[in-house]
C-alpha cells in the first residue's frame, strides 16, 4: 500500500509569487490534514478536511493560505501571494475514521520544505 | 485546549545505553497521546501511542511509553540506545470528544544524539 506523498518536495520561490502545494492521501482515507513547521518552532496545524469537507481550518494563518480537496481524494495547498514568513515544511497527513472504539492513527507525508526569498 | 511539552530539547545518550525522553501533556478530555519519529529528510513516523487501554506501551524499535495520569507525564523510554536511533522526536496530544478524528497537537521536539 502506498504511503502519503507529497509534492513537490522542495520548492523554493520569491516573495509575491504563487505555490501550490499538493499531497496524496492514503487511498480510502476520508481525513486529510495539512500541517507546517515554521524553522525553531512547533509543528502546527492548519487545517483538517473530511471527504471534500473542511472539518476545520482554525490553523490557517491568513487568507493567503487557500487549500482544497477536489472530489475528495487529493489536496492542495495555495499559497498566494507567498512572504518570507511562510517559508518552512508543509506536512500532509491522512488517517481513516474507525469511530470510537478504532484507532484514527495520522499518517504523515515525507513534507514539501518551501522556501521563500 | 490541549498542550504538550517535551521538556528537553537535546539528549545526548551513548550507544548501548537506556534513553528517556521527557514530555508533559495537558488536556481538557481524555487524550489520545502519541510519539513520532523524524529521521532525517524522513517523514514523520509513528513510534507508538496510548488510546485509553494500558498505560504501558510498546513500540516500534524498542521503544515502549508510560502514560501516567497523576503527573500528566508520557516519557519515551528504549533500553538501549543505537546508532539508528538519532533522530527528532515528536510528543503529540490528541483529544477524543466525540471519538472523532482530530488535530494533532505537537510537542516542540527532542533532537536525540546517539555517541559511538
Amino acid at each position: 500500500e502506498a504511503g502519503v506523498t507529497q509534492f513537490p518536495s522542495h520548492s523554493v520561490i520569491e516573495k509575491g509569487q504563487t505555490v501550490t502545494l499538493r499531497c496524496d492521501p492514503i487511498s480510502g482515507h476520508d481525513n486529510l490534514y495539512w500541517y507546517r513547521r515554521v524553522m525553531g518552532k512547533e509543528i502546527k496545524f492548519l487545517l483538517h478536511f473530511v471527504k471534500e469537507s473542511k472539518q476545520d481550518e482554525s490553523g490557517m494563518p491568513n487568507n493567503r493560505f487557500l487549500a482544497e480537496r477536489t472530489g475528495g481524494t487529493y489536496s492542495t495547498l495555495k499559497v498566494q501571494p507567498a512572504e518570507l514568513e511562510d517559508s518552512g515544511v508543509y506536512f500532509c497527513a491522512s488517517s481513516q475514521e474507525r469511530g470510537l472504539a478504532g484507532s484514527y492513527e495520522q499518517y504523515f507525508g515525507p513534507g514539501t520544505r518551501l522556501t521563500v526569498t | 485546549a490541549q498542550s504538550v511539552t517535551q521538556l528537553d530539547s537535546h539528549v545526548s545518550v551513548s550507544e548501548g545505553t537506556p534513553v528517556l525522553l521527557r514530555c508533559n501533556y495537558s488536556s481538557s478530555y481524555s487524550p489520545s497521546l502519541f510519539w513520532y519519529v523524524q529521521h532525517p529528510n524522513k517523514g514523520l513516523q509513528l513510534l507508538l501511542k496510548y488510546t485509553s487501554a494500558a498505560t504501558l506501551v510498546k513500540g516500534i524499535n524498542g521503544f515502549e511509553a508510560e502514560f501516567k495520569k497523576s503527573e500528566t507525564s508520557f516519557h519515551l523510554t528504549k533500553p538501549s540506545a543505537h546508532m539508528s536511533d538519532a533522530a527528532e522526536y515528536f510528543c503529540v496530544v490528541s483529544d477524543l470528544r466525540g471519538g472523532s478524528a482530530r488535530q494533532l497537537t505537537f510537542g516542540s521536539g527532542t533532537q536525540l544524539t546517539v555517541l559511538p
